[in-house]
């Protein structure tokens, strides 16, 4: 079965600096992977996806993130942190059939 | 277009209570998920609509239902409620059915049960 796992519940990084927030998948089929962000209050938007092309995924708000098998890894970076950025985060991962199987999310704070 | 349109934003209801929640899809948009999210139990799959029909289930009781209408519309009903039902209600659309990746997720429906 599919399983994600998030390590670190909270993350704290001071605006400007390297945003890095791991994940790390389970899968016995080629997988789908996810990144969403979720504001205060609101839904799940997605920020990028990976779909068995490119390994290196860009996504929205400057926000990438690198497939890689060998790791079985999906982590999510963005190269300088605004204030904005602050939210939750969460990985997820397809099973075989389509649904989505959520990491346990990752609080990012952004200092000033 | 629109997003997905859940309504109500917020409820509040009594255990044993039931409680339905709405969900409009996007237009064009015939499938409809349901997750909820609670702090312990974090983000779980509910189940998926598609043409009127339950295509895909999660591991919840069967005091959790749903439907989807001709319009793709769709309903989640709780029944008997519970305290630990108190969560937030997403609903997410896409065009087909177990189409993930091209899911769109509504603002939720944020149910507390006292």
């Amino acid at each position: 079965a599919q399983s994600v796992t998030q390590l670190g519940s909270h993350v704290s990084v001071s605006e400007g600096a390297l945003v890095l927030l791991r994940c790390n998948y389970s899968s016995s089929v080629p997988p789908y992977l996810f990144w969403y962000v979720q504001y205060p209050n609101q839904g799940l938007q997605l920020l990028l996806k990976y779909t068995s092309a490119a390994t290196l995924v860009k996504g929205i708000n400057g926000f990438e993130a690198e497939f890689k098998k060998s790791e079985t890894s999906f982590h999510l970076t963005k190269p300088s942190a605004h204030m904005s950025d602050a939210a939750e985060y969460f990985c997820a991962v397809t099973d075989s059939s389509y649904k989505l199987i959520f990491g346990s999310g990752t609080r990012l704070l952004v200092r000033p | 277009k629109a997003g997905v349109t859940q309504t109500p934003r917020y409820l509040i209801k009594t255990r044993g209570q039931q409680v339905t929640l709405s969900c409009s899809p996007i237009s064009g948009h015939r499938s409809v998920s349901w997750y909820q999210q609670t702090p312990g139990q974090g983000l779980q799959f509910l189940f998926e609509y598609f043409s009127e029909t339950q295509r895909n289930k999660g591991n919840f009781p069967g005091r959790f239902s749903g439907r989807q209408f001709s319009n793709s519309r769709s309903e989640m009903n709780v029944s008997t409620l519970e305290l630990g039902d108190s969560a937030l209600y997403l609903c997410a659309s896409s065009e087909r059915l177990g189409q993930v990746h091209e899911q769109y997720f509504g603002p939720g429906t944020r149910l507390t049960v006292t």
